[in-house]
């Protein structure tokens, strides 16, 4: 069974740091292209970043210079290291496969002081 | 940035209703459009991908069309558990999702 799991979220003060991740079962996150998507509260979806199988990686301009996802093939997990983080990144951070046929349950990030 | 206009943002219907919601690509997608269906609290589920294909399990009921720049998400007859937010998405160059069309009881 597919499975997206992920965690790391929390309350961070603003300009602080946090690492999400997105532990996935039932396939191989390598062989995959994955996706960070967030939702703020209260509002629509927003796409933040991707990682392709080649390596390619691209960013929502919101999060350009801030944010940087990886993946850890031995683990079969991804990552979103997120530094400069602002309110504005308020959000729950979800995971998803592909173009969107498997997505995590999602993980809170609260930025405020 | 390939941009999307989701309308109605809000629909009232009833049990029953033939519903339609309606997304315009700012360019060509050509036929990577996405529906999802999304409950407060809950991740979005996918319903069609491809622009008109149906994901395994969910009902007939939900069909999609077009390709290019609009496409149509239709719901023959709703039902009490559809009664959500649904979101078409792009999926031709990044991604880049619909504002949400809320479907609101009459």
């Amino acid at each position: 069974e597919v499975q997206l799991v992920e965690s790391g979220g929390g309350l961070i003060q603003p300009g602080g740091s946090l690492r999400l991740s997105c532990a996935a079962s039932g396939f191989t996150v390598s062989s995959n292209y994955m996706s960070w998507v967030r939702q703020a509260p209260g509002k629509g979806l927003e796409w933040v970043s991707v990682f392709y199988t080649g390596g390619g990686t691209y960013y929502a301009d919101s999060v350009k210079g801030r944010f940087t996802i990886s993946r850890d093939n031995s683990k079969n997990t991804l990552y979103l290291q997120m530094n400069s983080l602002r309110a504005e990144d308020t959000a729950v951070y979800y995971c998803a496969r592909e173009w969107g046929k498997a997505w995590g349950q999602g993980t809170l990030v609260t930025v405020s002081s | 940035d390939i941009q999307m206009t989701q309308s109605p943002s809000t629909l009232s219907a009833s049990v029953g209703d033939r519903v339609t919601i309606t997304c315009r690509a700012s360019q060509s997608v050509s036929i990577w459009l996405a529906w999802y269906q999304q409950k407060p609290g809950k991740a979005p589920n996918l319903l069609i991908s491809k622009a008109s294909s149906l994901e395994s399990g969910v009902p007939s009921r939900f069909s999609g069309s077009g390709s290019g720049t609009e496409f149509t998400l239709t719901i023959s007859s709703l039902q009490p558990d559809d009664f959500a937010t649904y979101y078409c998405q792009q999926y031709n160059s990044y991604w880049t999702f619909g504002q949400g069309t809320k479907v609101e009881i009459k």
